[in-house]
């Protein structure tokens, strides 16, 4: 049983650029989450995606869009980057809700310069 | 509005002392569950244990040992004769019933020293 993949591991992209982000889950979760962790803070919800729909979202702006595929995998997209972006940015998948646990991966680390 | 505070920030103890993490939440709702995940330097956040909120009952598992009051609303981690490995960053985490995603608490930095 594979858990969850992140790529890439690390980034840096400079501010207004847009970059992408890759999560693939752990098999048999159909759902997954993404998380932002800014340097010494707990991690913060950013959006949910079920069956290839946005299934909720925390409180960021529209520039942060995701995708869910057929396969349950996921990208984040974070459009027109600012420097408060530089983040740890942690994929989670679950089966159904968060009420069962997360698996997360390990994160892709994003520095906006 | 739910809410998660882990008032201590960082904590540093010898190798095998006892070490207590503190976890205290605030939800409206009734039922709910409490969630304690561990991340190491690598990032990825390690599940420890999950409890629901009409389970009352301490759980030990190992080194590791959770009290839950919900009187207090207190779900602390507490960790017996620690160890250099368990230095790590832990977070407490709250979710209602149903719920899609995590509060989080700010995170409690353990460090262990030989």
């Amino acid at each position: 049983e594979t858990g969850v993949t992140q790529s890439p591991t690390h980034l840096i992209k400079t501010r207004g650029q847009q970059v992408t982000l890759r999560c693939s889950s752990q098999s048999g979760h159909n759902t997954v989450s993404w998380y932002q962790q800014a340097l010494g803070q707990g991690p913060q919800f950013i959006f949910q995606y079920y069956r290839e729909e946005e299934n909720g979202r925390g409180n960021f702006p529209p520039r942060f869009s995701g995708l869910q595929f057929p396969n349950y995998s996921s990208e984040l997209n974070v459009n027109a980057l600012e420097l408060d972006d530089s983040a740890l940015y942690l994929c989670a998948s679950s089966l159904g809700t968060a009420t069962y646990g997360y698996t997360f991966g390990s994160g892709t680390r994003l520095t906006v310069v | 509005a739910q809410k998660v505070t882990q008032a201590q920030t960082e904590i540093s103890v010898v190798e095998k002392e006892d070490v207590t993490l503190d976890c205290v939440y605030e939800t409206r709702d009734t039922t709910y569950y409490l969630f304690w995940y561990k991340q190491p330097p690598s990032g990825e956040l390690v599940f420890l244990i999950r409890r629901n909120s009409f389970d009352e009952q301490n759980e030990i598992s190992g080194r590791y040992s959770w009290n839950f009051q919900k009187s207090t609303s207190s779900f602390n981690f507490t960790i017996t004769a620690s160890q250099v490995v368990d230095s790590a960053v832990y977070f407490c985490a709250l979710t209602p019933s149903g719920g899609q995603n995590f509060v989080f608490g700010p995170g409690t930095r353990l460090s262990v020293l030989p």
